[in-house]
This record gives C-alpha cells, sequence and structure tokens, in this order.
C-alpha cells in the first residue's frame, strides 16, 4: 500500500495563479517530510519539514507540515512558467531496525502562459 | 549543478549482463543514497552508505549490490540485468548520515536494458 500520496497527480494553471499541492502520509515513526521539485533530469531540494504548524517559505514558494492529520501542503503563488515541474513529497520514517525513505509519485505541474 | 557527479550518463546493455554505476558525492559529504525512477513505479529508495557502511536499506533487489570506497565515492551493481531494470538511476548525498538532511541529487544515470 502507498504509504505517501500526493494530490492531485497533474495540474494545468495559468500564470499568475496559486497553487496548492497536497501530500498526505501514513507511516510510524515519523521523522521528516521533504518536498523536491523535479524537471527533465535530478531532483532538486525545496524544503524539508518535521515540525508541524511551522511555515517554511522560499520567495513564492511555503510549506507547512500537519503531524496530527499528517499531511503537508506545498503553495505556490503568482506561479511562473518555470515553475512547470513534478513536485515530489518523500517520508523519512524509522522501521525494522534503520529508517526508511518513501516517495509519492508526484503531482505534475505545467503552468500556461 | 549539485556537485554530485554520476557516470556514465548513459548506458545500454542487453538482459543477462552485469553493470556498475558510479557516484561521487559533493565534497565533503559522507553519505550517498541510491534511487531508482521508473515510469510506471516513481522514484524508490534503493540503498543508503555513511561513511563505508550500510546505513539503510530499501527496496533493493537481490541482483543490486551497493558499496561505499574510502574515499567516499560510491558503486551501485546490478547483475542478471532484466528488462524492467531500465530506468533512471540516481545517487543523492548529504553532510552525515541523519534523517534530518537535505539530499543534494546526481544527474542520474539512465540505463536502458534491451
Amino acid at each position: 500500500e502507498d504509504k505517501v500520496v500526493q494530490s492531485p497527480l497533474s495540474l494545468v494553471v495559468h500564470e499568475g495563479d496559486t497553487v496548492t499541492l497536497n501530500c498526505s502520509y501514513e507511516v510510524t515513526n515519523f521523522r521528516s517530510l521533504l518536498w523536491y521539485k523535479q524537471e527533465k533530469k535530478a531532483p532538486t531540494f525545496l524544503f524539508m519539514l518535521t515540525s508541524s504548524g511551522i511555515e517554511k517559505k522560499s520567495g513564492r514558494l511555503s510549506s507547512i507540515l500537519d503531524k496530527k492529520e499528517l499531511f503537508s501542503i506545498l503553495n505556490i503563488t503568482a506561479t511562473q512558467t518555470g515553475d512547470s515541474a513534478v513536485y515530489l513529497c518523500a517520508v523519512f520514517y524509522s522501521g525494522a531496525g534503520s529508517y526508511q525513505l518513501t516517495f509519492g509519485k508526484g503531482t505534475k505541474l505545467s503552468v500556461i502562459p | 549543478d549539485s556537485g554530485v557527479t554520476q557516470t556514465p550518463k548513459h548506458l545500454i546493455t542487453a538482459t543477462g549482463q552485469r553493470v556498475t554505476l558510479r557516484c561521487s558525492p559533493r565534497s565533503g559529504d559522507l553519505s550517498v543514497y541510491w534511487y531508482q525512477q521508473s515510469l510506471d513505479q516513481g522514484l524508490q529508495f534503493l540503498i543508503q552508505y555513511y561513511n563505508g557502511e550500510e546505513r539503510a536499506k530499501g527496496n533493493i533487489l537481490e541482483r543490486f549490490s551497493a558499496q561505499q570506497f574510502p574515499d567516499l565515492h560510491s558503486e551501485l551493481n546490478l547483475s542478471s540485468l532484466e528488462l524492467g531494470d531500465s530506468a533512471l538511476y540516481f545517487c543523492a548525498s548529504a553532510p552525515n548520515q541523519g534523517e534530518q538532511e537535505t539530499q543534494y541529487f546526481g544527474p542520474g544515470t539512465r540505463l536502458l536494458v534491451l
């Protein structure tokens, strides 16, 4: 079963729109949640979240974690065509004597002019 | 440019063969992670090494193995290759071993098994 579920799977918006991407998880011994942006090649790191309710911001992007409801959102305001990418959410959790890292399937964002 | 290098960029081989993928972490980083990304499975964590020792294991097949050398570069060995092993293989590095750290990804090696 999927431990990390992202929604929507795909999203098409116009430049200037604001989008919210969702990531829910179901793991025991949660450690941290990470967001990545993947364009044509390797993922690039956006945020790491470990505490509930503390918003992390970087320019037009922001993210927050809710450890009680087991989800995180990634907001992008005033979207630009350069924001077009797949956004990946990943969760670190402890299990079987070590820790594991599981990724969601990603949300494909397309920003059209 | 993340500072993580991977070779080769592309690799085409036949079923049943064995290949080795190489990763050099960012200067000073002690941890190396390996991932497989295929169209149907998304990004899958395979294995992590920290300072030469295996630290965490994900969905790595028994046909696959990895190691990290004293100079901290790492190799992922894939043997008895099957068509389904065709994928992008990424490595990532981080300064230490903890899960509280950012990982920096290399550009990936695209493997095609024919």
